[in-house]
């Protein structure tokens, strides 16, 4: 176990619902980044917070959005949620050491459903 | 933008083989390189991380290789059992110079008894 947790574990919503995610990385880490990954690919990262400020965001849209709080936990928020939203979210902890961020210890994920 | 290529094809051997698993790269070389371990419906969780710098780590059973000229790892586990049976995700750095990571679609392996 890697000590990141997250909630729900799984979710069930409708298209144009909205759907907050939370995750508590792990002791001592200061840098949350989120992936979606869908059925049979690779996690796809969505954007990662270091010290509360968005450090950095992959290639979706802004309805995509989130927050990192002063104890390091941190939300993601998706609006106006589309079928093709339904993946898994994983939520990685680390620590950044220069300009790279090494070893990602990732939380069990928030299996969501869009109907 | 990085592109990372495993062999999608599962790969099913026996009990006690060495399994092998290819990861391609493009673009520029990353500083450094991971692979994970994924089971069905969880979080990928951490292996092994090898430096550009560094053509060989090994920690129990695994074994990874680098080789940035061919722009390839190579990922083993000796001695299989089936309870390494799993998906196996190779990740790099991106090439923003973002803290996160890139990774490949991962290559299903399945230990038979």
């Amino acid at each position: 176990e890697t000590g990141v947790t997250q909630s729900p574990t799984h979710l069930i919503k409708t298209r144009g619902q909205q759907v907050t995610l939370r995750c508590s990385s792990q002791s001592g880490h200061n840098t949350v980044s989120w992936y979606q990954q869908a059925l049979g690919q690779g996690p796809q990262f969505i954007f990662q917070y270091y010290r509360e400020e968005e450090n950095g965001r992959g290639n979706f849209p802004p309805r995509f959005s989130g927050l990192q709080f002063p104890n390091y936990s941190s939300e993601l928020n998706v609006n106006a949620l589309e079928l093709d939203d339904s993946a898994l979210y994983l939520c990685a902890s680390s620590t950044t050491s220069g300009r790279l961020s090494e070893t990602q210890y990732f939380g069990p994920g928030t299996r969501l459903l869009v109907l | 933008s990085q592109k990372i290529e495993q062999n999608s094809e599962a790969l099913n051997i026996q009990e006690g083989k060495t399994a092998t698993l290819t990861c391609n790269y493009t673009n520029y070389s990353p500083a450094y390189l991971q692979w994970y371990r994924q089971d069905p419906g969880r979080g990928p969780v951490f292996l092994l991380l090898i430096r550009e710098n560094e053509k060989e780590k090994r920690k129990e059973r695994l074994k990874v290789t680098f080789d940035t000229t061919l722009k390839q790892s190579l990922f083993h586990i000796t001695a299989s059992q089936p309870a390494d049976s799993a998906t196996y995700l190779c990740a790099l750095d991106m090439d923003t110079g973002r803290r996160a990571l890139t990774f490949g679609s991962g290559t299903r392996l399945q230990v038979q008894p």
